[in-house]
């Protein structure tokens, strides 16, 4: 069955940095993509972006262009989301999805992982 | 970016009602339209995706329609387990596949 399973709960402080990896099984790793998607406290879902895990093309939302990489380890079906630059309000729930492409949607999650920023 | 709204943001019924929770988007987005379900704690779970496709074992009192701007969610006979928060999301454009600010659906 499928499964992406991601790290564990992180505290960071303003200004670092915060990678968390999404491992995935049960299909094809390659004949994917994978998109991160965040909810802070109380809030909506925000998407912010897409990579391909065949070859690595990525689509960053606008607002975390520069902050954020996504990448992948295809040897061992791992996704990773790196956030720079962490501010309080990057505070929030990070969740991977297996997401085909453009146009398609988010069929199996990942449990979420608990970012907090904090001084 | 697309923006895509959501109403009602919030919305009381009882077990057995029928439900429809509107989603519109600022410009066409043809049938690029998914919907989530989303309970307290837990990750989304999809239940619709191109609009009107019902993912593999959600149950048949759910169903999707529109195409364009304007999409509906529909559950036809609501049970205790719907009581959730539930988003729609387009997949239309690359830069960008935003979601609907969210609707929560509680027991009256």
């Amino acid at each position: 069955q499928v499964q992406l399973v991601q790290s564990g709960a992180e505290v960071k402080k303003p200004g670092a940095s915060v990678k968390v990896s999404c491992k995935a099984s049960g299909y094809t790793f390659t004949s994917y993509g994978i998109s991160w998607v965040r909810q802070a406290p109380g809030q909506g879902l925000e998407w912010m972006g897409w990579i391909s895990a065949y070859n690595g093309n990525t689509n960053y939302a606008q607002k975390l262009q520069g902050r954020v990489t996504m990448t992948t380890d295809t040897s061992t079906s791992t996704a990773y989301m790196e956030l720079r630059s962490l501010r309080s309000d990057d505070t929030a729930v990070y969740y991977c999805a297996r997401d085909l492409r453009v146009g398609s949607e988010c069929d199996y999650w990942g449990q979420g992982t608990l970012v907090t920023v904090s001084s | 970016d697309i923006q895509m709204t959501q109403s009602p943001s919030s919305l009381s019924a009882s077990v057995g009602d029928r439900v429809t929770i509107t989603c519109r988007a600022s410009q066409s987005i043809s049938s690029y339209l998914n919907w989530y379900q989303q309970k307290p704690g837990k990750a989304p779970k999809l239940l619709i995706y191109a609009a009107s496709s019902l993912q593999s074992g959600v149950p048949s009192r759910f169903s999707g329609s529109g195409s364009g701007t304007d999409f509906t969610l529909t559950i036809s006979s609501l049970q205790p387990e719907d009581f959730a928060t539930y988003y729609c999301q387009q997949s239309y454009s690359t830069l960008g596949r935003t979601f609907g600010q969210g609707t929560k659906l509680e027991i009256k």
